[in-house]
């Protein structure tokens, strides 16, 4: 089955500074790579998604990076502020699997200290 | 927006008790999953359910039932509940059908098994 590693565990970052986040995976059909953070007492939230067909897609500050050939997709926040301080997690799901099934990371926990 | 509750916060049971976590969503989405988050574990899929009445086991099952007797609520059972269970529960929603669409999440049931 899939299976996804996420590096680092924590990472902590000067406010302005630049914070990057990795996954790789395993299965080379996976198609859809989603990143959720997760504020302190809530559930996870989608903040960006990628595509299998697309190499980079960016929204504001933050922006994911997919590299097929290395099966590995990146998370960048730039410019970073305290409200950036959660736990991101990033996930893949199999192409064709009927359903809406992901796999996750176990998660990198991001400080940004002012 | 859509919106995800789950029944409790914060639950505390004792070994052997039948426990049940209730999730509602109320954007008549198809799909709902239940996932167990750990430490270092990242989002483990417990159960997933497509439609009502029907359910897929997910990656870690075993302790667990499940029941969606209507499309927008989906109840995880621990049928009798140990000390290995204790965790934080999450529930997710998405819509369904052959689209990657978002997975929207609860705040969570912190379940502790004395």
């Amino acid at each position: 089955g899939e299976n996804v590693e996420q590096h680092p565990s924590t990472l902590s970052v000067q406010e302005g500074d630049s914070a990057v986040i990795k996954c790789t995976y395993s299965d080379s059909a996976s198609n859809y790579f989603p990143w959720y953070k997760q504020e302190l007492g809530k559930g996870p939230q989608l903040i960006i998604d990628i595509r299998s067909n697309v190499g980079e897609k960016k929204d504001q500050r933050i922006a994911v990076t997919l590299n097929k050939t290395a099966k590995h997709f990146s998370l960048h926040i730039t410019e970073t502020q305290p409200e950036d301080s959660a736990v991101y997690f990033c996930a893949a799901r199999l192409r064709d699997t009927g359903f809406q099934k992901l796999v996750f990371g176990t998660g990198t926990r991001l400080l940004v200290s002012p | 927006d859509v919106k995800v509750t789950q029944s409790s916060r914060y639950l505390v049971k004792r070994t052997g008790e039948k426990v049940f976590l209730e999730c509602v969503q109320d954007m008549d989405h198809e799909n709902m999953f239940w996932y167990r988050q750990d430490p270092g574990l990242g989002l483990r899929l417990i159960y997933f359910s497509y439609d009502v009445k029907m359910k897929e086991k997910g990656d870690i099952p075993e302790g667990y039932s499940v029941s969606r007797e209507k499309k927008e609520r989906f109840s995880l059972i621990l049928e009798s509940a140990s000390t290995n269970q204790t965790s934080m529960y999450l529930c997710a929603s998405s819509l369904g059908g052959a689209v990657l669409d978002t997975q929207y999440f609860g705040p969570g049931t912190r379940l502790t098994v004395l």
